[in-house]
C-alpha cells in the first residue's frame, strides 16, 4: 500500500508567485511527517519536520507545511518562490515497521521549476 | 555539529567488477545508518540499514551488500556490478534515540556501470 502520494510529478511556477507542492499520506497511526529538497547531483536536505506539535510548521527558506488530520495531507507551500528553490521535493513519513526502527516512505518527488 | 560523508563522488565501472562505496559519520555515537539508491526519474529505495556496528539489514535481495565495520562506517560492495546497479547511490544517519527522527543525508555516489 502506498503510504505517501505526491499529486504532482512536476509544478512550473514564475518567480515571485506562490508555491504549492502536495502530499498525502496514509497510516494507521500519528506519523511523523517531512519534507526534504535535492539539487541536482547532491543530496537530500531537510526542509522542515511535522511530529504531532503544532500543525503548521515552518522550515528553513520560507517553506512551511501545514499537517491536515482530516484531510491526510501535508502540503508543501511557499509565499513566493525563489529561482534557487528551482529543485525536486520529496515528502516522507516514517512508521513503524513493528520493530523498533522506524522506516522512511519517500514520495516519487515533485519536480520544481521556476520561471524568470 | 554533525557531518556525513560519502566517497567517491562519482564513479564509472564496468560490468562485471567489484565495488565499494564508503560513507562515514562525524560529531555523534551509535547512528542508524542507511545506504540508499535513486535511479534516474525514481525516488529513493532504502537498499540497507545498520543499528550498530556488524548488525546489517537488507530490504531487497540483490547483489550488493553492505558493512559496518566501525561505528560511525558504513560500506556497500558488490563483487560483480550489473547494468542495472547504475544509480545515485545516498547514505544517511539518524540518531538511534527515537524511531521518528529525521535522516540527514549525505552528498551521494554517482555510479555508472557500462
Amino acid at each position: 500500500a502506498q503510504s505517501v502520494t505526491q499529486l504532482d510529478s512536476h509544478v512550473s511556477v514564475s518567480e515571485g508567485t506562490p508555491v504549492l507542492l502536495r502530499c498525502n499520506y496514509s497510516s494507521s497511526y500519528s506519523p511523523s511527517l517531512f519534507w526534504y529538497v535535492q539539487h541536482p547531483n547532491k543530496g537530500l536536505q531537510l526542509l522542515l519536520k511535522y511530529t504531532s506539535a503544532a500543525t503548521l510548521v515552518k522550515g528553513i527558506n520560507g517553506f512551511e507545511a501545514e499537517f491536515k488530520k482530516s484531510e491526510t495531507s501535508f502540503h508543501l507551500t511557499k509565499p513566493s518562490a525563489h529561482m534557487s528553490d528551482a529543485a525536486e521535493y520529496f515528502c516522507v513519513v516514517i512508521l513503524l515497521r513493528g520493530s523498533t526502527l522506524g522506516r522512511l516512505y519517500f514520495g516519487r518527488g515533485t519536480q520544481l521549476t521556476v520561471w524568470p | 555539529s554533525q557531518t556525513i560523508h560519502q566517497w567517491p563522488a562519482t564513479l564509472v565501472q564496468p560490468v562485471g567488477s567489484p565495488l565499494s562505496l564508503e560513507c562515514t559519520v562525524e560529531g555523534t555515537s551509535n547512528p542508524n545508518l542507511y545506504w540508499y539508491r535513486q535511479a534516474a526519474g525514481r525516488g529513493l529505495q532504502l537498499l540497507f540499514y545498520s543499528v550498530g556496528i556488524g548488525q546489517i539489514s537488507s530490504e531487497v535481495p540483490q547483489n550488493l551488500s553492505a558493512s559496518r565495520p566501525q561505528d560511525r562506517q558504513f560500506i556497500l560492495s558488490s563483487k560483480k556490478l550489473l547494468l542495472s546497479d547504475s544509480g545515485f547511490y545516498l547514505c544517511a544517519w539518524a540518531s538511534g534515540t527515537s524511531v521518528y527522527n529525521e535522516q540527514f543525508f549525505g552528498p551521494g555516489t554517482r555510479l555508472t556501470v557500462l
